[in-house]
């Protein structure tokens, strides 16, 4: 099946803790994006990256860091910066190009402060 | 800069009624308009897009939406509506934007369809 995983579906994490959520995708896209979700806040960009070795801050970067190292992956640390992390976090995938893409959605992994 | 407006956070409708859940939006040059639906829990699945052409954009599950540019308006409908429609809908606007052509998509923020069987 093709597709994009997130893992782990929960994370709990402590006061001061990093913590980085795994986003894999089997789609050849070339682009990929982090959202953060929150209750009646509908999708906020945290980052995007458009190629490998490549990406860009979204809206709300603050706290958090990226990477793509490689086509298929993008993963995000949420670090000890970011003062507010209890959130439902979504990565994305689409196709690049002059044609009008949708985006493909993972599962989401939901993370808690303790 | 470009936005969307979903005005209601709840709509009710009862099984085998037709639906409709309003979209609102604004951008600088021609819209490009996405409907994407929510599962608790779960990521978001894509149900259609106006890019240009017939106003009537038809998706999956049965679900349709009519592009009105005099009113600004992407408002979703379905005929007759399931139990198992119950859901989060989000409307999303895109608009060109950023370094490289990146293709920005601004989200509404969600409306829950309850519909009672």
């Amino acid at each position: 099946d093709g597709g994009i995983t997130q893992s782990p579906k929960y994370l709990f994490r402590k006061e001061g803790q990093n913590v980085t959520l795994s986003c894999e995708q089997n789609l050849n896209h070339d682009a990929m994006y982090w959202y953060r979700q929150d209750p009646g806040q509908g999708l906020r960009l945290i980052y995007y990256s458009q190629i490998v070795n490549d990406f860009q801050k979204g809206d709300i970067a603050e706290g958090y860091s990226v990477s793509r190292e490689k086509k298929e992956s993008f993963p995000l640390t949420v670090t000890s910066a970011q003062k507010n992390p209890t959130a439902f976090y979504l990565c994305a995938s689409s196709q690049t190009g002059t044609s009008v893409h949708e985006q493909f959605f993972g599962p989401g992994t939901r993370l808690t402060v303790l | 800069a470009q936005s969307v407006a979903q005005p209601e956070d709840q709509v009710n409708v009862a099984e085998g009624n037709p639906l409709t859940v309003k979209c609102t939006y604004s951008v600088s040059g021609n819209p490009y308009l996405f409907w994407y639906v929510q599962y608790p829990n779960r990521g978001l699945q894509f149900l259609l897009k106006y890019i240009t052409g017939d106003n009537l954009v038809k998706g999956s599950y049965g679900f349709e939406a009519e592009f009105n540019k005099s009113q600004t308006s992407f408002h979703l409908k379905k005929p007759s509506a399931l139990v198992s429609d119950s859901a989060l809908y989000f409307c999303a606007v895109r608009d060109w934007g950023g370094p490289g052509g990146y293709q920005k998509v601004t989200f509404g923020t969600g409306t829950k369809l309850q519909v009672i069987p």
